[in-house]
């Protein structure tokens, strides 16, 4: 397997404009996850979806951040519109819910270093 | 609230060496404990995931324990190599499936 597939892996817009963050799980996988990492603030979740479905998008900033998941292969997440502050790198991770090894272990894709000027 | 501490932030060794790796959590309700490795600018690779029932795991050289009553888990790295130097992050995995984070040690191996 390729392992989590995000792209792009970098991006750099400007103020007001939209940004879609794309993301492929690991086959299989019935969890993903969508995170941001920050020097200041660490790695935080935004939202994670089981089977499809949000599960928890406590974690998402503002109004200006959504996130679907169409099917079970492909997940994005929208920032619209985009602000300096949203600077940082999205990573999304999938993990598997069922067998007794590894059970829920995260898979991270390589992430993407958004920045917004 | 589950909180995660990694102390030291950073920590420099010679090559060779044993060292350790501490990371605390507040509440001893986790579902496992998961261990990775970041290196600059790069993803998260899982290193080692420890279930809440187990006390330790081992890969290769690196061997992690959890102590769910004292709120501890260490990683430990035996013979250090150059290579090993990274950011390693523990995270706590509560009881809604979610990774709570520890801040990071950031290694390096001095050859």
């Amino acid at each position: 397997d390729a392992g989590v597939i995000q792209s792009p892996r970098h991006e750099v817009t400007e103020m007001g404009q939209e940004v879609t963050l794309r993301c492929k799980p690991i086959s299989g996988h019935d969890y993903l996850f969508w995170y941001r990492q920050t020097m200041m603030r660490g790695l935080e979740l935004l939202i994670y979806f089981n089977n499809n479905v949000p599960i928890d998008d406590s974690g998402m900033p503002e109004d200006r951040f959504s996130a679907k998941m169409p099917n079970a292969s492909f997940s994005n997440l929208k920032i619209q519109p985009s602000e300096p502050r949203d600077s940082a790198v999205y990573f999304c991770a999938s993990s598997t819910s069922g067998g007794r090894e590894n059970y829920n272990e995260q898979f991270f894709g390589p992430g993407t270093r958004l920045t917004v000027l | 609230k589950q909180e995660v501490t990694q102390i030291p932030a950073a920590l420099s060794v010679p090559e060779g060496e044993n060292l350790v790796l501490n990371c605390s959590f507040t509440d001893s309700a986790i579902y496992n404990l998961q261990w990775f490795r970041q290196d600059p600018g790069k993803g998260l690779t899982s290193l080692l995931l420890i279930q809440s029932s187990q006390r330790e795991q081992t890969s290769g050289r690196l061997n992690a324990s959890l102590d769910k009553s004292s709120g501890r888990s260490t990683l430990y790295i035996a013979a250090s190599q150059p290579g090993d130097s990274a950011t390693y992050l523990c995270a706590a995995v509560d009881s809604n499936y979610q990774l709570i984070w520890g801040a990071g040690t950031k290694l390096i191996i001095k050859p």
